[in-house]
C-alpha cells in the first residue's frame, strides 16, 4: 500500500531561518504530490502542487517544494520564515480512487 | 472560489447518541470525503463519494456510515457515538478523477461524553 513519511512530528525555528520538511513518500504509478497547510483554527488550504514538468514548484506566501524522482521525495521549504508561518503542514499523494494518501503531518512553531 | 461548508464547528455529545455531520460544496464537485483528524496520526479516511448515491469506504469506517443523496450534500452518520469517536471531522471535495487536488471544509469538533 502507498505511504507518506513526515521525518518530523514538531519542528521549532526562529523567524528568519531557513525551514525544510521531509516528504517521502512510495511509489505507486502516478506520482501526483501536494503540501496543504492548517493555519490555527482555520481548515486545512492547498500550498503547492506538483503534477508534471519543473519538479521544484513554487506555491503560495514564499513556500517551493522539490519532486526528487530517485529519493521519492517532495520536500517543502522556505528561505526564511516568519511568525504567521506557524500552521500544522501535511504532505500527501495521490493514491487509487480518487484518494489521497496523507502523512502524519508537522507542526511548526516560530518563535518571533 | 469554492467553498465547502460543515453544519457545526463545534458539537458535544452523550455516548450513545446518534449523530449526523453535514458537509455541503458549492462548486459541483463530484467527490467529497470525510476523515477524522488526530494529533500525530494526520487525516484517516473514513468514507468517500465519487457520485450521488455512491459510497466507498476508506481507511476507518467502522462505527460510521454516510449518505449522499444530492450531489452537494455528504452527510457522515455516527449510529452509536462513543467516547473513541471524539475528534475533528474534516470533509473534503474534489472536482473530478483528474484533478485530486482536495477543498476542505472548517472542520468538527466533536466530543463524546
Amino acid at each position: 500500500a502507498q505511504s507518506v513519511s513526515q521525518h518530523n512530528h514538531h519542528v521549532i525555528l526562529s523567524e528568519a531561518a531557513s525551514l525544510e520538511l521531509g516528504c517521502n513518500y512510495s511509489y505507486g504509478g502516478t506520482v501526483n504530490l501536494f503540501w496543504y497547510v492548517q493555519y490555527p483554527g482555520q481548515h486545512l488550504q492547498l500550498l503547492l502542487k506538483y503534477f508534471s514538468g519543473d519538479p521544484l514548484v513554487k506555491g503560495i506566501k514564499g513556500f517551493e517544494a522539490e519532486f526528487i524522482k530517485s529519493k521519492f521525495s517532495f520536500n517543502l521549504r522556505k528561505p526564511s520564515v516568519q511568525w504567521s508561518d506557524t500552521a500544522e503542514y501535511f504532505c500527501a499523494v495521490r493514491g487509487s480512487n480518487y484518494q489521497l494518501i496523507w502523512g502524519a503531518g508537522t507542526k511548526l512553531i516560530i518563535k518571533p | 472560489d469554492v467553498k465547502v461548508t460543515q453544519s457545526s464547528r463545534y458539537l458535544v455529545k452523550r455516548t450513545g447518541e446518534k449523530v449526523f455531520l453535514e458537509c455541503v460544496q458549492d462548486m459541483d464537485h463530484e467527490n467529497m470525503f470525510w476523515y477524522r483528524q488526530d494529533p500525530g496520526l494526520g487525516l484517516r479516511l473514513i468514507y468517500f463519494s465519487y457520485d450521488v448515491k455512491m459510497k466507498e469506504k476508506g481507511d476507518i469506517p467502522e462505527g460510521y456510515s454516510v449518505s449522499r443523496e444530492k450531489k452537494e450534500r455528504f452527510s457522515l452518520i455516527l449510529e452509536s457515538a462513543s467516547t473513541n469517536q471524539t475528534s475533528m471531522y474534516l470533509c473534503a471535495s474534489s472536482f473530478d478523477t483528474n484533478s485530486y487536488e482536495q477543498y476542505f471544509g472548517p472542520g468538527t469538533r466533536l466530543t463524546v461524553t
